[in-house]
């Protein structure tokens, strides 16, 4: 079966930091673009980041939001990515997905979209 | 930043209805626009990529449409479990950048 689970959230002070991780099975991994999208309470999905696949040499996208406190890194020979989180603000507050992405080409100019989704890790933000 | 304005923010429809929700882009992005559904405590669903490629599994009702800036999602005939919250993403650049989101919810 294809998926992914996250794991790692948890009730941390402001200022703090913390590592998510994803764990992928049922697929070819290291073919994959991985991203972590995150929704606050209450409100919309916000794309957090990006690690391309192996031919792109696995190199990441922020969002601008995040830049410099969260880094993306993964493992495929452990078919994970993980998601380190860096000095904690409370808009932070939110549950973190991770998914899966296929681009057909190196440059991803066709993406097939973000078709399979983890149930997503909750991380709480203390002030 | 590209920014997606999705309208309307919410609707209310009957089971049966046709629905259509928009979404607008800031700057074209040809056609690379996604829908994603998703539930109350449940993770988004992808049902459409590429503007109008329907993800495997996902039924017939469901459509996309459009180019460059202006994207239409469509549910040809409203049944009981469409009722949830449907947001555009757009990978043509990063950041990627979604809608605001839309609920549809019963009338």
């Amino acid at each position: 079966e294809v998926q992914v689970v996250e794991s790692g959230g948890g009730l941390v002070q402001a200022g703090g930091s913390l590592r998510l991780s994803c764990a992928a099975s049922g697929f070819t991994f290291s073919e994959y673009y991985m991203d972590w999208v995150r929704q606050a309470p209450g409100k919309g999905l916000e794309w957090v980041g990006r690690s391309r696949n192996k031919v792109n040499s696995h190199s990441t996208e922020y969002a601008a939001s995040v830049k410099g406190r969260f880094t993306i890194s993964r493992d495929d020979s452990r078919n994970s990515v993980d998601l380190q989180i860096n000095s904690l603000e409370s808009e932070d507050t939110a549950v973190y997905f991770c998914t899966r992405g296929y681009c057909s080409d190196n440059g991803c100019v066709n993406f097939y979209g973000m078709d399979v989704w983890g149930p997503g890790t909750t991380v709480t933000v203390s002030s | 930043a590209i920014q997606m304005t999705q309208s309307p923010s919410s609707l209310s429809a009957s089971v049966g209805d046709r629905v259509t929700i928009t979404c607008r882009a800031s700057q074209g992005i040809r056609n690379e626009l996604g829908w994603y559904q998703q539930k109350p405590g449940k993770a988004p669903k992808l049902l459409i990529y590429s503007a109008f490629s329907l993800q495997s599994g996902v039924p017939s009702r469901f459509s996309g449409s459009g180019s460059g800036t202006d994207f239409t999602l469509t549910i040809s005939s409203l049944q009981p479990e469409d009722f949830a919250t449907y947001y555009c993403l757009q990978d043509y650049n990063y950041p990627l950048t979604f809608g605001q989101g839309t609920k549809v919810e019963f009338k």
